[in-house]
């Protein structure tokens, strides 16, 4: 079955500093892969997606993230973090069957420090 | 990108009644659209798949009597609460599946702001 994990819940940093955040897929064929942030008590924003081609992929606020095949990974990075950054993020796949249901990882909550 | 709208961004009913939350794609079709359900510090659990014409597709342990969708037009779904209770005080989220050529699985799937519903 397919799965996303993010192994970090809860990640702190300080502002200026680079982020990476960790994603994990499980999936048997190509993936459709997708990051999105959420603000407390509002939707979900699409930062980047993957579909194919190149697998460093760029986003909008600055983000990227790199589609590593050979280690099931699609992880989010960012190299000067703002305080604004600050928020939930959602690590994402779409499940197989040609419906577009999306799978979920559990989320990271960014924090950063002043 | 695009855009999907959700009305309204907050409710508050009493228990008993029904309540209706919208969800709009506001520059492109979908024709299918999902249902989200968040509970505080989680990730989303999806309620159901909605298409466009036909009758939506509901998870397992969702109850489709009580979350009544209606997927009207290719950019129109709408979610009902119905006969609402307190444990269904929650935050709704809805998305839309941007529909690009042929194929499914590539499309970008786009998100609303969400619905708070309180039910006193």
């Amino acid at each position: 079955a397919q799965s996303v994990t993010q192994p970090d819940i809860h990640i702190t940093v300080s502002e200026g500093a680079s982020l990476e955040l960790r994603c994990n897929y499980s999936y048997g064929a190509t993936p459709y892969l997708f990051w999105y942030v959420q603000s407390p008590g509002q939707g979900l924003q699409l930062l980047l997606k993957y579909f194919s081609g190149d697998t460093l992929v760029q986003g909008i606020k600055g983000f990227e993230a790199e589609f590593k095949r050979s280690q099931s990974s699609f992880n989010l990075r960012k190299p000067s973090v703002h305080w604004s950054d600050a928020a939930e993020y959602f690590c994402a796949v779409v499940g197989s069957g040609n419906t577009g249901k999306l799978i979920f990882g559990q989320g990271t909550t960014l924090q950063v420090k002043p | 990108g695009a855009v999907v709208s959700q009305h309204p961004s907050w409710v508050i009913c009493k228990s008993g009644t029904s309540v209706k939350i919208e969800c709009r794609s506001l520059d492109f079709q979908a024709t299918t659209m999902f249902w989200y359900r968040q509970f505080p510090k989680q990730s989303l659990m999806l309620m159901a798949t909605s298409n466009e014409g036909s009758k939506a597709t509901y998870e397992q342990g969702v109850e489709k009597d009580k979350f009544l969708i209606n997927h009207a037009s290719l950019t129109l779904s709408t979610l009902t609460v119905t006969s609402a209770h307190p444990e269904d005080s929650s935050f709704y989220i809805c998305s839309a599946r941007e529909n690009i050529g042929q194929g499914n699985s590539g499309n970008t799937i786009y998100f609303g702001e969400g619905s708070w519903l309180t039910v006193v």
